[in-house]
């Protein structure tokens, strides 16, 4: 199984800031590493697919980027409305594993 | 506009048996993998489980694995998950997702709440 860990657990910024937030596996694999944004009382939402694509209708400050074993997302510039919790997700090997995530506060 | 939206839940005692479905509209849900994910209250999020289009592969872990089944029915573009021999920790809010390539989902329902209680 692929453990992922992701840090830091809480990130917190200020507006117009940049966010990067770390999702490290237990082995290497493929690109096949997922990103999603969960706001509170809501659904995860698709933020980024196969390491750097970025889903539809998601704004360009988000980017993923990274291989083998250490992916990165990064926030370009912090919006109020990115409060969530984020969580990367891989999809090379079952069972398929989410990493434990990480909390992003506007100061 | 693409929907996925899940029923089902309840609050079932342990050693009980529910059955979650999934529905689909603006796609059809026929044409993909789906999965199951759920999340503890407070907790992050666990997969639990994934179809493939024709319902002939499913996968699970271990957590579930011999408890939970996974199938769906073509003709009415509806995916379920039959879970048996409940514990109070399988209690959490039971997301179905589409399936986007390698993995990834990128629809969501709003989930329902599975709560295992005596």
């Amino acid at each position: 199984e692929i453990v992922l860990t992701q840090s830091p657990a809480t990130l917190s910024l200020s507006p117009g800031e940049r966010a990067t937030l770390s999702c490290r596996a237990s082995q290497s694999f493929n690109n096949y590493l997922a990103w999603y944004q969960q706001k509170p009382g809501q659904a995860p939402r698709l933020l980024i697919y196969d390491a750097s694509n970025r889903a539809t209708g998601i704004p360009a400050r988000f980017s993923g980027s990274g291989s083998g074993t250490d992916f990165t997302l990064t926030i370009s510039s912090l919006e109020p409305e990115d409060l969530a919790v984020y969580y990367c997700q891989q999809g090379s090997t079952w069972p398929l594993t989410f990493g434990g995530g990480t909390k992003v506060e506007i100061k | 506009e693409v929907q996925v939206l899940e029923s089902g839940g309840g609050l079932v005692q342990p050693g009980g048996s529910l059955r979650l479905s999934c529905a689909a509209s603006g796609f059809t849900l026929s044409n993909y993998a789906v999965s199951w994910v759920r999340q503890a209250p407070g907790k992050g999020l666990e997969w639990v489980s994934t179809i493939n289009t024709s319902g002939g592969s499913a996968y699970y872990p271990d957590s579930v694995k011999g408890r939970f089944t996974i199938s769906r029915d073509n003709s009415k573009n509806i995916v379920y998950l039959q879970m048996n021999s409940l514990r109070a920790e399988d209690t959490a809010v039971y997301y179905c997702a589409k399936n986007v390539g390698a993995g990834a989902l990128d629809y969501w329902g709003q989930g329902t709440l599975l709560t295992v209680s005596s």
